[in-house]
This record gives structure tokens, C-alpha cells and sequence, in this order.
């Protein structure tokens, strides 16, 4: 079965100290990963891609095939970080269909 | 440009009555998507279309259809609304090719009494 888990619905930390948001998924194929993200009144947008193997606003994520897994990070959070993310798996061939997971709220507090 | 633009923002259905949502994006993609977002249960594909005339089935598509008439728009429509079919509503576009990222749509959130 093909699934994204996100297994907290609400991560509440201090300005400054490390993240890590969650991500687990089940799929049969070679997985492609993405992280979406939800700031207050904006609209969705994409934070990163496992491919890319990029950092964007101090943010990483590495994905795992062994534990199937594809962890969000950063080191020192911001209150700017504050926001709803969501982790996606591409699925359907060409269509790039994503399956999402249920997201988590990061809430930073100062 | 304006990206994904979704029309209405917010509406107020009475069960049984029709609506069809709008959405509009002038980045010349071939996919579109239609999605709902319900608390805790994240965002769920509804209909998708790969190109002009061309639409699909996603995960949750009972009680929706859809039309790809004009590649820049596709059409999602309630024929016959139910309270179970409250929620926001967001659409997205993405250019052909494996792996292309997904641009959304604000959301249009919808009430249904």
C-alpha cells in the first residue's frame, strides 16, 4: 500500500533549539519525496525534494530507504518556522500524483 | 504572473444545491490537480487532469466531477452537495515531466449546511 505517516500532529519547540519533523512512508517502488509547507495565510508551497539534496532556510532532509523514512531537520529553530508541513510521495508514474501525510504544526515558540 | 488562482475564496452551500469551482493558472502546465484538505487528514486527491480534455479519478473522487476544457482551467463541480463535502478546497498545476514540483492554488473554503 502506498502511504505517508506523520506521526505528530503538533511539534511545539523553543526559538533555537534543534527540529525534527517526522516522516515515514510505505511504497513498493523507488520513492520520491517531497516536503510541502503551510505558512499562516499563504498557500502551499514546496520546501524541499529528496533529490535535490538541497538545504532551503536551514532546513534538510535525508531520506532513509532502510527505515523508509524521510525526516525534516533543523538545527536551531526560528518563530518564522512557525507553520504547517507537509511530507508527500510521488506516486502514478508520469502524472506526478503526490500522496500527502496528515502534516504537522511546527509551533516555535520565543 | 498570477500563478494558480482559484475562484470563489469562501462559499456557503445549502445540501443539495450545485456549485463549480474554478481554477485558473497561466504558467502554461499540462497536469492540474483538485484536492480537499480536512483536519487531520491532510490534503486528499479528489480528480486530476494530464492535459487539455483529459481528466482522471484520484483517491476520494465520489460526488465531484471535473472538466479540463481549456488547458488553463479545470473545472470542479458538486452536483448535489453534502454536509460530508465541507472543507477547503485546493487546487494545484505542475509541468509535464517526472518529479516537477506542484504550484497551489490559495484554497476556496466551502460550507455546506
Amino acid at each position: 500500500a502506498q502511504r505517508v505517516t506523520q506521526p505528530e500532529k503538533l511539534l511545539s519547540v523553543f526559538k533555537g533549539a534543534p527540529v525534527e519533523l517526522k516522516c515515514n512512508y510505505s511504497y513498493s517502488g523507488s520513492p520520491e519525496l517531497f516536503w510541502y509547507v503551510q505558512y499562516s495565510r499563504q498557500r502551499l508551497q514546496l520546501l524541499l525534494r529528496h533529490i535535490s539534496r538541497e538545504s532551503i532556510k536551514g532546513f534538510t532532509a535525508d531520506l532513509n530507504k532502510g527505515e523508509t523514512s524521510f525526516h525534516l531537520k533543523k538545527p536551531f529553530a526560528q518563530e518564522e518556522d512557525s507553520a504547517m508541513y507537509y511530507c508527500a510521495l510521488r506516486v502514478g508514474g508520469a502524472t506526478n500524483k503526490l500522496i500527502f501525510g496528515t502534516g504537522t504544526l511546527l509551533a516555535v515558540q520565543p | 504572473n498570477a500563478g494558480v488562482t482559484q475562484t470563489p475564496k469562501f462559499r456557503v452551500l445549502k445540501t443539495g444545491q450545485s456549485m463549480t469551482l474554478l481554477c485558473a493558472q497561466d504558467m502554461n502546465h499540462e497536469y492540474m490537480y483538485w484536492y480537499r484538505q480536512d483536519p487531520g487528514m491532510g490534503l486528499r486527491l479528489i480528480h486530476y487532469s494530464v492535459g487539455e480534455g483529459t481528466t482522471a479519478k484520484g483517491e476520494v473522487p465520489d460526488g465531484y466531477n471535473v472538466s479540463r476544457l481549456k488547458k488553463q482551467n479545470f473545472l470542479l463541480g458538486l452536483e448535489s452537495a453534502a454536509p460530508s463535502q465541507t472543507s477547503v478546497y485546493f487546487c494545484a498545476s505542475s509541468p509535464s515531466g517526472r518529479g516537477n514540483e506542484q504550484f497551489f492554488g490559495p484554497g476556496t473554503r466551502l460550507t455546506v449546511l
